[in-house]
């Protein structure tokens, strides 16, 4: 079965400053989406970024970008330029390329941002 | 993106009543729906997923007699808790997806569930 691990609970970032959370997975297919989800205290779940598994280059939208790393099974999440309103849980997702389609979570980290 | 909306954002219930919970895709054809529940910081769990027209698959450990999903037509389904308990008090999530060409599965605001 696949999973989906991010291994920093809580993170702190200063505002205007860059910061990057982490989150592995484990899965045998060689073609799946992964995505980054935000959820702020509203508790609703925004789509960040996604990449596509059979794409080398790393997905980007403005301040936001990711670091893929297909051998590794690692997906990272860099948020550059930090601003207040980024605070919010960030879910790591998984989804296979069949079987429903549906996400794999992982646990979230929680981003809090300094003023 | 596409617009799900879920309905109500909140509901109180006495123990032994029931609840339902309605998911609608205000923009598009939600051929697949997912049913989630969320404890407080906590991830997301999948109960379900449901195909228009038939019958939802339940996730490991979800009792389909206690969470009934009814997904009629292709921009709404529906989640009832049947015979509550203050044990099902959670944040429930919807998210409806377009087809299996489509990357993306929309979210629903969540609806907080309290079962008192």
């Amino acid at each position: 079965a696949q999973t989906v691990t991010q291994s920093q609970p809580e993170m702190s970032v200063q505002e205007a400053e860059t910061v990057t959370l982490s989150c592995t997975y484990d899965t045998s297919e060689s073609d799946y989406y992964l995505f980054w989800y935000k959820q702020p205290p509203s508790r609703q779940m925004i789509l960040v970024i996604r990449q596509e598994a059979y794409k080398q280059q790393n997905a980007t939208e403005n301040r936001f970008s990711v670091n893929f790393q297909k051998a590794a099974k690692s997906f990272s999440l860099k948020i550059s330029d930090s601003q207040l309103g980024d605070a919010a849980m960030y879910f790591c997702a998984y989804r296979p390329p069949e079987g429903g389609n549906k996400l794999v979570f992982g646990a979230g980290t929680i981003l809090r941002v300094k003023s | 993106g596409a617009v799900v909306s879920q309905h109500p954002s909140w509901v109180i219930c006495k123990s032994g009543t029931s609840v339902k919970i309605e998911c609608r895709s205000l923009d598009f054809q939600a051929t697949t729906m997912f049913w989630y529940r969320q404890f407080p910081k906590q991830s997301l769990m999948l109960m379900a997923t449901s195909n228009e027209g038939s019958k939802a698959t339940y996730e490991q450990g979800v009792e389909k007699d206690k969470f009934l999903i009814n997904h009629a037509s292709l921009t709404l389904s529906t989640l009832t808790v049947t015979s509550a308990h203050p044990e099902d008090s959670s944040f429930y999530i919807c998210s409806a997806r377009g087809g299996t060409a489509t990357l993306e599965a929309f979210f629903g605001q969540g609806t907080r569930l309290t079962v008192v």
